[in-house]
């Protein structure tokens, strides 16, 4: 069965700042993966997501992530936050033979400030 | 396109008492699910289909019913509601419930059980 970890609850930072998030999972067969991000009283948005090809994804809002198989991790980064990126965001997989049946993580809270 | 809403946003029941979560999506989408979220939980699948007429159970069915009789609406049902039920409930859909589809998520329903 897959799982997801996300070991920080909440990651304060600095505006302008650089951030990592971190994400590692936990699957027997080839995986996609996603971040999604939810907005204060919001529903769930996708970010960016990994399914074959460059294990570097990137979002259109300066957000990347790496797929590193070796380590199970999926960790999301950006070079400078904007107090707009204050939010939750949540690491997902999907396994191949599962269809859209995403596991999610726990999530982060990511709370920038000026 | 309104994409996926939900109906209520806020609601509160009294334990035993019976109500149905509505959800619809205007993308003529295969695959739709119902997520619940509690704090430092992330999202955990109750159930999902991936067509009218199929339905199955997700992570955490116990105390839901939900049917699909038409492609637009995902209803969720809570039989006879719980405290434990208490949670902010999402629906997603997304296009052919492949793996590695973008799952498009509605804005939530607040539901607390007293």
């Amino acid at each position: 069965a897959q799982s997801v970890t996300q070991l920080d609850s909440q990651v304060p930072v600095f505006e302008e700042a650089p951030v990592e998030l971190r994400c590692n999972y936990s699957s027997s067969v080839s995986v996609y993966l996603f971040w999604y991000v939810q907005y204060p009283n919001q529903g769930l948005q996708l970010l960016l997501k990994y399914l074959s090809g460059s294990t570097l994804v990137e979002s259109i809002n300066g957000f990347e992530a790496e797929f590193n198989k070796s380590q199970t991790s999926f960790h999301l980064r950006k070079p400078s936050v904007h107090i707009s990126d204050t939010a939750e965001y949540f690491c997902a997989v999907s396994e191949g033979s599962s269809g859209d049946k995403l596991t999610f993580g726990t999530g982060t809270r990511l709370a920038v400030r000026p | 396109n309104a994409g996926v809403t939900q109906t209520p946003k806020f609601q509160v029941l009294k334990t035993g008492q019976s109500m149905t979560l509505q959800c619809a999506q205007d993308m003529n989408h295969e695959y739709m699910s119902w997520y619940r979220q509690d704090p430092g939980m992330g999202l955990r699948l109750i159930h999902y289909s991936v067509g009218a007429g199929i339905t199955d159970q997700g992570e955490v069915p116990n105390g839901y019913n939900v049917s699909r009789s038409t492609t637009e609406d995902f209803p969720l049902r809570l039989l006879s509601a719980a405290p434990s039920q208490t949670s902010v409930y999402f629906c997603a859909s997304s296009y052919s419930g492949t793996s590695g589809d973008t799952q498009y998520f509605g804005p939530g329903t607040r539901l607390t059980v007293l």
